[in-house]
């Protein structure tokens, strides 16, 4: 069974870093390309980020280029997002997705609240 | 970008009775493989996102029948036969052709 474990949300303050983690298993996890995708509260959902297999291709939206950054440890089935100089327009929850043309798989979600 | 346009944004169903939402993009979501990746996903409240429909009209396992996906080029459609209980929450088109990717606004959907 595919599991997606998403974690390391929390309250950070403006202008703060945070760094999520997606633990993966029940898949090959070396072979999948992997997206982030938020939803800030009551709003809809929006993509954040997608790494390829290997790492070697990465994309963002715009609003975040240049302060998060995606990777992944193949080694450990784990997916990260570092996320620098954050803002209360970063303020949401965050999942970790199998897939970046048509993400088929979510984990649960880790909130990320950026308040003083 | 490619905007991804829903139509409607809320939906009141009688039990048993058809719904239909419209999803429209900004730009052709023809891949260069001849593909369209045009997916449609499920949140029922207090949920994580769940795929139901993948590159435009495949449906998931495990996905009833009573859903169906269709539509071409930038016009597209989700078409749930008769609604039921389960089927209230919020339904979402994403484009995985262009980035950066797209979802529409949602379309709420409650029973009447």
């Amino acid at each position: 069974e595919v599991q997606l474990v998403d974690s390391g949300g929390g309250l950070v303050q403006p202008g703060g870093s945070l760094r999520l983690s997606c633990a993966a298993s029940g898949f090959t996890f070396s072979s999948s390309r992997m997206s982030w995708v938020r939803q800030a509260p009551g709003k809809g959902l929006e993509w954040v980020a997608s790494i390829k297999e290997d790492g070697s291709q990465k994309y963002y939206v715009d609003s975040v280029k240049g302060r998060f950054t995606i990777s992944r440890d193949n080694t450990k089935n784990s997916l990260f997002l570092q996320m620098n100089s954050l803002t209360a327009e970063d303020t949401a929850l965050y999942y970790c997705a199998r897939g970046w043309m048509q993400p088929g798989s979510w984990g649960q979600g880790t909130l990320v609240t950026v308040s003083s | 970008d490619v905007v991804m346009t829903q139509s409607p944004l809320s939906l009141s169903v009688t039990l048993g009775q058809p719904a239909s939402i419209s999803c429209r993009s900004s730009q052709s979501l023809v891949f260069s493989d001849g593909d369209t990746y045009l997916n449609w996903f499920q949140q029922r409240p207090g949920q994580s996102p769940r795929r139901l429909i993948y590159k435009v009209s495949n449906r998931d396992s495990g996905v009833p029948d009573r859903f169906s996906g269709s539509g071409s080029g930038t016009d597209f459609t989700l078409k749930i036969s008769r609604v039921e209980a389960e089927d209230v929450g919020v339904y979402y088109c994403m484009q995985g052709t262009h980035w950066p990717r797209t979802f529409g606004q949602g379309t709420k959907v409650e029973i009447k």
